[in-house]
């Protein structure tokens, strides 16, 4: 079945550290995005890419990277420059870009002890 | 200018009833309006969409409603269903463009 499939599904990060979380798409997407997804907020863009070796930041790119290498790989590290990184973390893709999310991963959530 | 303001928080219908979730913008640009349903755990998915070149859109038991001159548009569900329990949001964007700004989310529970 094609589809978004992230991991870990849970992730537990101690402070200071830097931690990666992965992204993989079989429906042979374009444009691949992260948001982050805090309670009682809508998702907001933390980077996208429209094709392989090109992304650019979103609203809340800060203490975060990302690399687009292959077309169905587009992974997300949380660096201790992020102040806050407690969060539910989605990845999603469309069909081209341009398009906004289409389909969305089942989410990483990603907790700082 | 960049927010879509959703409304209620949080809902709770019968099964059977008539489930209305209403987004405001102010941004006169958006021209792409989609609705996502997310279930605890999962990630949203894409639930049904409009243009502001129609008034209403209906999909199933999933209606769209849109007002351009108050720039506003509402997701009604009928006939709501228990397995309808989820968090729907709407989101605003300009066509062509990967900026998405979502609303806030609506948690519904349908009661049995």
């Amino acid at each position: 079945d094609g589809g978004i499939t992230q991991s870990p599904k849970y992730l537990f990060r101690k402070e200071g550290q830097n931690v990666t979380l992965s992204c993989e798409q079989n429906l042979n997407h374009d444009a691949m995005y992260w948001y982050r997804q805090d309670p009682g907020q809508g998702l907001r863009l933390i980077y996208y890419s429209q094709i392989v070796n090109d992304f650019q930041k979103g609203d809340i790119a800060e203490g975060y990277s990302v690399s687009r290498e292959k077309k169905e790989s587009f992974p997300l590290t949380v660096t201790s420059a992020q102040k806050n990184p407690t969060a539910f973390y989605l990845c999603a893709s469309s069909v081209r870009t341009g398009q906004g999310p289409a389909f969305f991963g089942q989410g990483t959530r990603l907790t700082v002890v | 200018q960049q927010q879509v303001k959703q409304s209620p928080q949080s809902l709770i219908v019968q099964k059977g009833g008539i489930s209305i979730i209403n987004c405001a913008y102010e941004n006169t640009a958006f021209d792409y309006f989609p609705w996502y349903q997310q279930f605890p755990g999962k990630g949203p998915a894409l639930l049904i969409a409009i243009r502001p070149d129609v008034s209403e859109k209906k999909e199933g038991r999933f209606t769209i409603s849109f007002n351009k001159s108050a720039k506003q548009f509402s997701l009604h569900i009928m006939d709501s269903q228990p397995g309808d329990s989820a968090t729907y949001f709407c989101a605003a964007s300009i066509e062509g463009t990967y900026k998405y700004i979502f609303g806030t989310g609506t948690r519904l529970k349908v009661l049995a």
